[in-house]
Formats: structure tokens, C-alpha cells, sequence
């Protein structure tokens, strides 16, 4: 059962662009939503995360936004750029679940 | 400094064989998994460890089996190989208390021919 739903599943945005991904959950238990950042050959980075007591979170071009009623979460890229490029995931947990449940990933290609 | 390795980078093997998989991690942190991504990129939690003890033993064949010597490494060891279990399989560790961040290791290619 996926617990965290993603879309789009792959995304093209010209460079100098925005580019916006959609999470979204069933478990109102969930209380930490993360966004990885993963390059081909590479384990997952930590790109930036989120608690339900905030609606929004940004670091530098990427910006959570965090709907809790609709139980809702995106991640906006302003401004990409080709090294963009990369699949990301979101993700969710609970304090005492531990693991991670991953949305099924986007693949983000920024064109020059 | 690297936070969470893991050896080997690849692997390739034949059908029924058994081999193992290592992690460690010089972050501190209690708690250590394993996750699989398939073919189609999927991350699924495995197992998880909190200072050496199993915490979530996912739907994964009895094949399968973690070990922890010690908080820093956690070990998958896999028996009787199968095509199926061809992925990519990444260890990841996080300290326990309010930080959930999770730190994920560069991955293990499987290929099971």
C-alpha cells in the first residue's frame, strides 16, 4: 500500500524555470516530510524537510509548502538549472515509525 | 570524512549463491536501515536497527536477514539468491530524539544472474 503518493512522475522545465512536485498522504500520524535529492549512482541526499506546524519552509531556491487539511505537501524549485537534474522523492514518517515511506520519485530534467 | 559507506559499490552473482552486504557509519547515530530501490527507482524500508536491536522487520523473504555487531555497522545478509532480488540496496542511519534526518550511503548494485 503506497502511503505517499507522487506527481508528476517526470517533469521538463526550461532552465530559469519553476519546477513544482506534488506529495500527497492518507496517515495523519505523519509528522516529519522530507524531500531527497538523488543523482544517478548515487544514495539519496537530504535536500530539505518539514513538521506540520509550519505551512512553508525555503532554503536557497527550494521551498516546501505543507497544506495539513488536505494533507498536501509540495516542493517548489525557483530558478533551476540543468544540475537540477536529478529524481526526487518525498517522503514521510511518524515520531516513533522510523522508516520512511517514499513517494514513487519524479525524474527533473532542466533543459539549457 | 564518509558518513555511511557501504562495500561493495557492486555486486554480481549467480542464482542460489549467498552473499553479504556491509554498512557502517561514523555519524554517532543509534539507529540504522536498510532500504531497496527497484528498477523503477521505489524506495522500500526493509529493516531497521536501534542500538543493535531489530525494529521493523518489514515483508521481506526470510532469506534476507540483518546483523549488528555494533551500533556503527549493520550488515544484510542474503542466502539462496534469487532474479528478483536483483536492486539497489542502501543502508541509511539517523540519531533517535526530535532529529528524524536520515543519511543515506552511496548504494550496493545487486545483479543476481
Amino acid at each position: 500500500q503506497q502511503q505517499v503518493k507522487q506527481s508528476p512522475q517526470s517533469l521538463i522545465v526550461q532552465k530559469g524555470g519553476i519546477s513544482i512536485i506534488n506529495c500527497a498522504y492518507e496517515n495523519t500520524a505523519f509528522d516529519y516530510f522530507p524531500w531527497y535529492q538523488q543523482f544517478p549512482g548515487k544514495g539519496p541526499a537530504l535536500l530539505i524537510a518539514i513538521r506540520p506546524d509550519v505551512s512553508e519552509k525555503k532554503e536557497g531556491r527550494f521551498t516546501i509548502s505543507f497544506n495539513k487539511s488536505a494533507k498536501q505537501f509540495s516542493l517548489h524549485i525557483m530558478d533551476s538549472q540543468p544540475g537540477d537534474s536529478a529524481t526526487y522523492f518525498c517522503a514521510a514518517s511518524t515520531n516513533s515509525g522510523y522508516a520512511l515511506n517514499f513517494g514513487k520519485g519524479t525524474s527533473l530534467l532542466v533543459t539549457p | 570524512d564518509t558518513a555511511v559507506s557501504q562495500t561493495p559499490k557492486y555486486l554480481v552473482t549467480q542464482m542460489g549463491n549467498d552473499k553479504s552486504i556491509k554498512c557502517e557509519q561514523n555519524l554517532g547515530h543509534d539507529t540504522m536501515y536498510w532500504y531497496k530501490q527497484d528498477s523503477k527507482k521505489f524506495l522500500k524500508i526493509m529493516f531497521s536497527y536501534n542500538n543493535k536491536e531489530l525494529i521493523i522487520n518489514e515483508t521481506v523473504p526470510n532469506r534476507f536477514s540483518p546483523k549488528s555487531p555494533d551500533k556503527a555497522h549493520l550488515n544484510l545478509h542474503i542466502n539462496s539468491l534469487e532474479l528478483g532480488d536483483s536492486a539497489v540496496y542502501f543502508c541509511a542511519s539517523r540519531s533517535t530524539g526530535r532529529v528524524y534526518e536520515q543519511y543515506f550511503g552511496p548504494g550496493t548494485r545487486l545483479t543476481v544472474t
